[in-house]
């Protein structure tokens, strides 16, 4: 079966202190991995698509990177405007219907 | 572009009663989805689209049902409603297989935010 497990389910960072965020996937054949932003009481926000091991993706102070297994979302000298839920999802072979893990709360501190 | 718009924000429904939430986008993208997100979890498919005409189920379907008669319209119809479908709602669409999108993104509508009494 299909799966993505998210970890940690939360995580407190002052400003400033580097962390990653893990996405691991279980699936029969990778298509694609999605990395997206959720604000409170908002939808979801595309931040980046990963499709083999070995890519990675930047975008400001984020860095999203992809193995056989998992992903790592980075997060350089974090802002408190960084504080969100950060969703995964994967895509399996030969469809387009995505999976998503539950996500990890990120709340950065000033 | 408005990207995707959902129809309305909040709802609030009997038990039995019945609904249809919009969902519009205005970037010609074949590839819809319906998601519902309850307190603390991920998103969970209910159906997606490929194509006007086209659709198939998602994780949870039941419950539910779905239509794609043009590109740009998804609409989501609850019947007999039930408390288990209390939920935030959400609509997407994605640039998958258009010509010109370097990568594949899925665009999210705000929003609908149901509740079953």
């Amino acid at each position: 079966e299909d799966q993505v497990t998210q970890s940690p389910e939360a995580l407190r960072l002052q400003e400033g202190e580097s962390s990653s965020l893990n996405c691991s996937y279980t699936v029969s054949g990778l298509r694609g991995l999605f990395w997206y932003r959720q604000d409170p009481g908002k939808g979801p926000e595309f931040l980046f698509t990963l499709y083999s091991a070995g890519e990675e993706k930047e975008k400001e102070r984020l860095k999203a990177t992809l193995t056989k297994k998992e992903s790592f979302l980075h997060i350089t000298a974090p802002k408190p405007e960084d504080s969100a839920t950060y969703l995964c999802a994967v895509q399996a072979s030969g469809t387009y219907k995505y999976i998503f893990g539950t996500g990890t709360r990120l709340k950065v501190l000033a | 572009n408005a990207g995707v718009t959902q129809t309305p924000k909040f709802r609030i429904l009997k038990i039995g009663q019945s609904m249809t939430l919009q969902c519009t986008q205005d970037m010609n993208h074949n590839y819809m989805y319906w998601y519902r997100q309850d307190p603390g979890m991920g998103l969970k498919l209910i159906y997606y689209s490929v194509g006007a005409g086209i659709t198939d189920k998602g994780e949870v379907p039941n419950g539910y049902n779905v239509s794609r008669s043009t590109t740009e319209d998804f609409p989501l119809r609850l019947e007999l409603a039930a408390p288990s479908q209390t939920s935030v709602y959400f609509c997407a669409s994605s640039s998958a297989g258009l010509a010109g999108a370097k990568q594949e993104t899925q665009y999210f509508g705000p929003g609908t935010r149901l509740l079953v009494l």
